[in-house]
C-alpha cells in the first residue's frame, strides 16, 4: 500500500524558514518523480514543485510564486522528499501536501502537513 | 500562462441524477496532459481521471472524462451519495507545468 507521511508543519513568523519532510513507503521511491502542492484555507490547490527522480536528472521546477524561495530535495536512502520554504510569507499558510507523479498527473497524496505563517 | 475555468462553481443535484461538469482551458491542452481530482471535505484530493478519459485506479465507472483542445467535461452518470464532493481540473505542460481550476463544488440538493 502506498503511504506518504507528511511533516515539519507548525506556526513561523513572516520571514522565516520551515523544512517539510514526506517520508514514503509502499512504492520504489527511487524510480519516482515527486511533487509538493499546497492548499490555502478553504481555498483550491496550488502546485509547489516537481522533482524527477535520479534517473532523470533529479531535476527540479517551482511555479513563480515560490522560484528562489523553496527547494525541493530528496534522499533516496531514506525515502523521504523535503521542501525547503525560506523568506517565508503569510500567503504561504496553507495545508501542504506531497504527492507521487504518474501519468503527468498527481496519483496519490498524502495526508498534508499545515503551515502557518503568522506574526 | 494557462488559466483552467471550471464551471458551474456550484452544481446542486439529487442522487440518481447524471452531473456534467467543464473544465475550459485558456489555451490548448493535449488530452495526455488533463486529469481530474476529487476531493470530500476534510479529506485528501483523489485522482479521478488522468489522460482526460482514463479512470484511475479504483474509479467506478459511472465517472467519465471526455475533451479535447481548450473544452474538457467530467461526467458522472448516475450519482451516488459518495459522490457529493468539490472536483478540480488540473493540467501539465505550460507554464505553470503544473496547474489547477478553481473547482466545482457538486452539492446534494
Amino acid at each position: 500500500e502506498v503511504q506518504l507521511v507528511e511533516s515539519g508543519g507548525g506556526l513561523v513568523k513572516p520571514g522565516g524558514s520551515l523544512r517539510l519532510s514526506c517520508t514514503a513507503s509502499g512504492f520504489a521511491f527511487t524510480d519516482a518523480w515527486m511533487s509538493w502542492v499546497r492548499q490555502a484555507p478553504g481555498k483550491g490547490l496550488e502546485w509547489v514543485g516537481r522533482i524527477k527522480s535520479k534517473t532523470h536528472g533529479g531535476t527540479t521546477d517551482y511555479p513563480a510564486p515560490v522560484k528562489g524561495r523553496f527547494t525541493i530535495s530528496r534522499d533516496d536512502s531514506k525515502n523521504t522528499l523535503y521542501l525547503q520554504m525560506n523568506s517565508l510569507k503569510t500567503e504561504d499558510t496553507a495545508l501542504y501536501f506531497c504527492a507521487t507523479l504518474a501519468n503527468w498527473s498527481l496519483d496519490y497524496w498524502g495526508q498534508g502537513t499545515l503551515v502557518t505563517v503568522s506574526s | 500562462e494557462i488559466v483552467l475555468t471550471q464551471s458551474p462553481g456550484t452544481l446542486s443535484l439529487s442522487p440518481g441524477e447524471r452531473a456534467t461538469l467543464s473544465c475550459r482551458a485558456s489555451q490548448s491542452v493535449s488530452s495526455t496532459y488533463l486529469a481530474w481530482y476529487q476531493q470530500k471535505p476534510g479529506q485528501t484530493p483523489r485522482l479521478v481521471i488522468h489522460g482526460a478519459s482514463s479512470r484511475a485506479t479504483g474509479i467506478p465507472d459511472r465517472f467519465s472524462g471526455s475533451g479535447s483542445g481548450t473544452d474538457f467535461t467530467l461526467t458522472i452518470s448516475r450519482l451516488e451519495p459518495e459522490d457529493f464532493a468539490v472536483y478540480y481540473c488540473q493540467q501539465y505542460g505550460s507554464s505553470p507545468l503544473y496547474s489547477f481550476g478553481q473547482g466545482t463544488k457538486l452539492e446534494i440538493k
